[in-house]
C-alpha cells in the first residue's frame, strides 16, 4: 500500500479531555496534511506540513494543534475535546507540490 | 465563498450513460487539480490529476480544464453501478495548501 498508517483507527473520549492521533509514513514525503470529514462539507484542511517543525492552520484549526518532529510522524492533538470535534479524520502525504496526495486509512472520532 | 466547490448531489445517471461532475476554484495562481474517488467508509484514492488548459483521458475517464474560467470537470463514460460514490475535487493551493471540494455524490442505476 501507500505507506501511511494512522492510529488509533477508532477512538471514544469525553468531552474536555485531550486526544492525540497518530499519522506515520514510511516515504520520506514532504509533505503532510491533516482534515476532518463530515456530511455535507467534503474534507476540510485542519493543519498542513512542509517539513519537519514546519507546520501551518488550515480553515478549521481552531481547537487543534499538531507537531511534526521527525519526517515521519504528523501528531494532531485536540486540546480539549468537543462533540463539535466528532468526525472523521484523515491524514494525508505528498512527495511534491504538484503531485497526488495518498491517504491514511482514516480514525473515526466521537467525543461523548 | 468556499475556495474549491462542487455540487453535493446526489446526481442519478443510469447505467451506460455519461456522468458529469464539476468543481470550480477561487484561487487564479492554483496550477495543479486532481480528482479522487471516495466510496462509503473508505479512504479517497486518485482517479487523475490535470495541469494544462483542456482535455485529458485515461480509459472511461476524462478531466477538462479551463483556468480563465477556474472550472475543471470530471466525465465518466459509459457508467457502471460500480462507479457510484462520492467524487472529490482537489486543488493545490500556493505552495503546500491542498483544497477539497465537499464532493459530488453519484448514483448510477443499474
Amino acid at each position: 500500500d501507500a505507506g501511511i498508517t494512522q492510529s488509533p483507527r477508532h477512538k471514544v473520549t469525553e468531552t474536555g479531555t485531550p486526544v492525540t492521533l497518530r499519522c506515520h509514513q514510511t516515504e520520506n514525503h514532504r509533505y503532510m496534511y491533516w482534515y476532518r470529514q463530515d456530511p455535507g462539507h467534503g474534507l476540510r484542511l485542519i493543519h498542513y506540513s512542509y517539513g519537519v517543525k514546519d507546520t501551518d492552520k488550515g480553515e478549521v484549526s481552531d481547537g487543534y494543534s499538531v507537531s511534526r518532529s521527525k519526517t515521519e510522524d504528523f501528531l494532531l492533538t485536540l486540546e480539549s475535546a468537543t462533540s463539535s470535534q466528532t468526525s472523521v479524520y484523515f491524514c494525508a502525504m505528498r512527495p511534491g507540490k504538484d503531485t497526488e496526495a495518498f491517504f491514511g486509512q482514516g480514525t473515526r472520532l466521537t467525543v461523548v | 465563498q468556499k475556495e474549491v466547490e462542487q455540487n453535493s448531489g446526489p446526481l442519478s445517471v443510469p447505467e451506460g450513460a455519461i456522468a458529469s461532475l464539476n468543481c470550480t476554484y477561487s484561487d487564479r495562481g492554483s496550477q495543479s487539480f486532481f480528482w479522487y474517488r471516495q466510496y462509503s467508509g473508505k479512504s479517497p484514492e486518485l482517479i487523475m490529476s490535470i495541469y494544462s488548459n483542456g482535455d485529458k483521458e485515461d480509459g472511461r475517464f476524462t478531466a477538462q480544464l479551463n483556468k480563465a474560467s477556474q472550472y475543471v470537470s470530471l466525465l465518466i463514460r459509459d457508467s457502471q453501478p460500480s462507479d457510484s460514490a462520492t467524487y472529490l475535487c482537489a486543488v493545490s493551493e500556493g505552495t503546500y495548501k491542498y483544497i477539497f471540494g465537499t464532493g459530488t455524490r453519484l448514483k448510477v442505476l443499474a
